[in-house]
């Protein structure tokens, strides 16, 4: 079976400072993985998409960047944050041969 | 411009009701996919089902269904017999294949509670 694990579950974090959140799945081989953002109270925007190792696309930058060092890992950064980054962070992933996405726990960020 | 639209921001029933939400959206591809989402309180997405523009039969999974209204854009979401766990926020999203990739738009979603 699938899991979908991300980390932290939550941050509080200075504007101004870095961050790193990380997505990783298991019993799935060469996933298609997805990060969205969705602000409290609003609806989700899918940031970027990763076929495979190596290669990240961006649909909305929103000042982040993302990275896949892994088949199974994802993660999404900033070397400043902004107020604006507040909200909640979903990793997803889904296989090559289907169509639904299936999304991780998510991480909680809060900017202050 | 948004892309998926529901209406509803809130919507209640009592348990055993059936339930639809709806949901609008907008695209210039003949292939797309709409999903439904459900997002616990605690912010996990769970998927429902989903229908494939291409297909005429209303998509079924257990007790969720949908009906498809493909030359109005819009489909509904048909909740039977609802429980109190069915209570959260529904999410609508579009999905097209565009370049090789699976883009979603997502609508702003309808937070359903089921009165037992």
């Amino acid at each position: 079976a699938q899991t979908i694990h991300q980390w932290p579950v939550a941050e509080i974090k200075a504007v101004g400072s870095p961050l790193s959140l990380g997505c990783t799945i298991k019993g799935k081989s060469s996933p298609n993985l997805y990060w969205y953002w969705q602000a409290t109270g609003g609806t989700l925007q899918q940031l970027f998409y990763s076929i495979t190792v190596g290669q990240v696309e961006s649909v909305v930058q929103l000042n982040l960047s993302a990275s896949r060092p892994k088949d199974d890992q994802f993660i999404l950064s900033t070397e400043k944050l902004l107020l604006s980054h507040s909200g909640f962070y979903l990793c997803a992933w889904r296989t090559g041969g289907s169509y639904e996405q299936y999304f991780g726990p998510g991480t909680r960020l809060t900017v202050l | 411009a948004q892309r998926v639209t529901q209406v509803q921001p809130t919507g209640s029933s009592q348990w055993g009701e059936e339930v639809t939400l709806d949901c609008s959206y907008e695209t210039s591809e003949y292939f797309y996919r709409i999903f439904w989402y459900r997002q616990l309180f605690s912010g996990e997405m769970v998927f429902l089902i989903y229908q494939p523009s291409f297909d005429t039969q209303n998509q079924r999974s257990g007790r969720y269904s949908v009906v498809f209204q493909k030359s109005f854009k819009s489909i509904s979401l048909v909740i039977s017999a609802s429980q109190p766990e069915d209570s959260g926020t529904y999410f609508c999203a579009l999905s097209e294949l565009i370049t090789g990739y699976q883009n979603f738009y997502f609508g702003k979603g309808t937070s359903l509670t089921v009165i037992p």
